[in-house]
């Protein structure tokens, strides 16, 4: 149980498009689904956390209008990433949790390779 | 959240226990320790987690010391398979989970 699915697993494109990729959790209803960015030997990095309905809550440093985040429903969240330049190209990661207990571990998808030439 | 502390590395052989230290000396009552592994070019995936006492599921298994300041989590046989990067998490109920580095783990044949 517990499947997070991530689409595009990779994704090339040129600079100045927009790109957006779909996370699922295909078991359980996710109340919240969080996005990390892994760059290349380094740990994964939280950029933000949504509720299902609500606005999405950015950590410090990531742009709310780069990077935006819909989470409409208990089962999906996507992220676009807006007028996309090469410094985005990165490793990018959702993650779901649901709500049955407040222990309820994280699980994550397989990731989006984003290339952007 | 409390922050962890675990060595950079470590390797084990094919076929005996792998046993990875955490350090968690700040973790407060409220606090779960979680641990998790990626694998080369995927997503972390969720092993198993522990509020105070042990726990064990078909993956692994998590000690956690009677003060809770300190975890170690055993893979009973170790696999090739399970050369990873493990991450040993703190959070609290509802929080979110921040990475640090990790340990890698090499199994040697």
């Amino acid at each position: 149980g517990a499947v997070v699915s991530q689409h595009p697993s990779w994704v090339i494109c040129k600079s100045g498009t927009s790109v957006k990729i779909e996370c699922r959790s295909l078991d359980f209803q996710a109340t919240t689904m969080f996005w990390y960015r892994q760059f290349p030997k380094q740990s994964l990095m939280l950029m933000a956390t949504s509720n299902e309905g609500s606005k999405a809550t950015y950590e410090q440093g990531v742009e709310k209008d780069k990077f935006l985040i819909n989470h409409a429903s208990l089962t999906l969240s996507t992220l676009t990433v807006t007028s996309a330049h090469p410094e985005d190209s990165s490793f990018y990661i959702c993650s779901a949790r649901g709500q049955d207990r407040g222990d309820q571990p994280q699980h994550f998808g397989d990731g989006t390779r984003l290339s952007i030439l | 959240d409390a922050k962890t502390t675990q060595p950079p590395s470590m390797d084990c052989a094919e076929g005996r226990a792998a046993n990875l230290p955490c350090n968690h000396s700040t973790i407060s009552g409220n606090e779960y320790v979680y641990w998790y592994r990626q694998i080369h070019s995927q997503g972390p995936q969720y092993i198993i987690h522990g509020l105070k006492n042990n726990e064990t599921n078909e993956m692994a298994s998590l000690i956690i010391t009677e003060d809770r300041k300190s975890s170690t989590l055993i893979l009973p046989h170790a696999t090739l398979r399970d050369t990873a990067v493990y991450y040993c998490i703190v959070r609290g109920a509802n929080s979110k989970l921040t990475f640090g580095k990790g340990i890698t783990l090499s199994v040697r044949p």
